[in-house]
């Protein structure tokens, strides 16, 4: 079984600030790890994920993640908030070693940037 | 413009109601999801079609009923809903149904039972 926890519900940073929202995951094996932003209004749309390539990984508006095997982590960060990033985001985990998609989301957190 | 177009944008039914909601991808993918997110709950997963087959039906109660025309096309048709499933349903679909296919979802159809 897998499951993702996302640390803090909500997190608010002042804009120019370092962003830091945690996601730590349960997995029976190695898996495949996203994070998702869902600005208001709006379905989720793919920031990053990690398919074992690269540990370090880049994704859009500035954010990037770092898979921490011996953690069970994949924090996503971004040095420096804009007002633009107020939104909620979601990491989620898929096995790597299942045919099927299965694909299980956090609870997502929210990002509130203050001016 | 998404690649996912869901429709409508808000839905308010009665309980004895029976309604369909439609989503329709513009990608070329082969692969198509629903999902509900409740305001309490994490995203849950109810439906995937690959291929215009569904593949996964995650313990959803027999109320919602998805279909599958075409690759292009996913309905998820309702009757004899609760309030509690009041909620955002998703559609999304990817190119293959890997584990490490990326999904995109549409914006989502608001539902509200009364």
């Amino acid at each position: 079984a897998q499951s993702v926890t996302q640390l803090g519900s909500h997190v608010s940073v002042s804009e120019g600030a370092l962003v830091l929202l945690r996601c730590n995951y349960s997995s029976s094996v190695p898996p495949y790890l996203f994070w998702y932003v869902q600005y208001p209004n709006q379905g989720l749309q793919l920031l990053l994920k990690y398919t074992s390539a690269a540990t370090l990984v880049k994704g859009i508006n500035g954010f990037e993640a770092e898979f921490k095997k011996s953690e069970t982590s994949f924090h996503l960060t971004k040095p420096s908030a804009h007002m633009s990033d107020a939104a909620e985001y979601f990491c989620a985990v898929s096995p790597m070693d299942t045919g099927r998609r299965a694909l299980t989301f956090g609870s997502g957190t929210r990002l509130q940037v203050q001016p | 413009e998404t690649g996912v177009t869901q429709t409508p944008r808000h839905l308010v039914m009665g309980m004895t109601n029976k309604k369909s909601l439609k989503c329709e991808q513009h990608l070329g993918h082969n692969a198509m999801y629903w999902y509900k997110q409740s305001a309490k709950k994490p995203l849950e997963l109810m439906f995937v079609y690959s291929l215009e087959e569904r593949v996964e039906n995650n313990s959803v109660p027999s109320r919602f009923s998805p279909e599958c025309p075409n690759s292009s096309h996913l309905f998820l048709h309702l009757h004899t809903l609760q309030p509690e499933d009041s909620a955002l349903y998703l559609c999304a679909s990817s190119q293959e149904r890997s584990p490490a296919a990326t999904i995109y979802f549409g914006e989502g159809s608001w539902l509200t039972v009364v």
